[in-house]
């Protein structure tokens, strides 16, 4: 079944550790994307990719970085986490093009102690 | 810039009762509009989405939302609510002509009451 994953679901970690968040999908999507949550705030994109070895910042400015090895899996990663990257962190593929809909993993909710 | 706007954060309805969602968007162009819904703990689903043509679109789980110009607004409706219909609703735009990025609203949570 053509599906986008994401784990760990949840993570609480301490500040200063450096952490991944995996994202995967089996429905061969060139376009995926990462997009960060607030409680009660709109999905601000931080960063997408149009394929592999491609990977562009989206409008919110974000001190993650991504990675795209492999069309199946876009991996987002935080060097050193802090409270201020606590969050809900929201992965989603799609078919290029403006017109196509966004397929979107459950979410990691991430908490920096 | 395009921003989109969902005034009301929250709402109630009665189960069986009709809704209305609103949402309005600002725009130079008609750009690609779209409603996503997700319920707690999961990801956004589409629930429809508009490009052209009919200004009346019909999506899943018995959802309409309705176009207008005018108005800069695609609102979302529902006849009748029903309790699984509990979740939040995202308001979505993307340019035309753009790479597909979308711009969220931020979001309005409904409530069913029995």
């Amino acid at each position: 079944e053509a599906d986008i994953y994401q784990t760990p679901r949840y993570l609480v970690i301490g500040t200063g550790k450096k952490i991944t968040l995996e994202c995967s999908q089996t429905m061969g999507h060139d376009k995926m994307y990462w997009y960060q949550q607030d409680p009660g705030m709109e999905l601000h994109l931080i960063h997408y990719s149009y394929g592999v070895n491609s990977t562009e910042k989206g409008d919110l400015s974000s001190e993650s970085t991504v990675s795209r090895i492999r069309t199946e899996h876009f991996p987002l990663t935080l060097e050193s986490a802090r409270p201020s990257h606590t969050s809900q962190y929201l992965c989603a593929s799609s078919e290029g093009g403006p017109y196509n809909e966004q397929f979107f993993g459950p979410g990691t909710r991430l908490t920096v102690l | 810039a395009q921003s989109v706007t969902q005034p009301d954060i929250h709402i109630t309805v009665s189960e069986g009762a009709s809704l209305e969602l609103r949402c309005n968007y600002s725009y130079g162009a008609t750009p690609y509009l779209f409603w996503y819904v997700q319920s707690p703990g999961q990801g956004l689903q589409l629930l429809l989405k508009y490009f052209s043509g009919d200004t009346l679109v019909q999506g899943i789980k018995g959802f309409e939302a309705e176009f207008k110009r005018s108005q800069s607004s695609f609102n979302l409706r529902k006849p009748s609510v029903h309790w699984s219909d509990a979740a939040e609703y995202f308001c979505a735009v993307a340019a035309r002509g753009s790479q597909g990025n979308l711009i969220f609203g931020k979001g309005t949570k409904l409530s069913v009451k029995p």
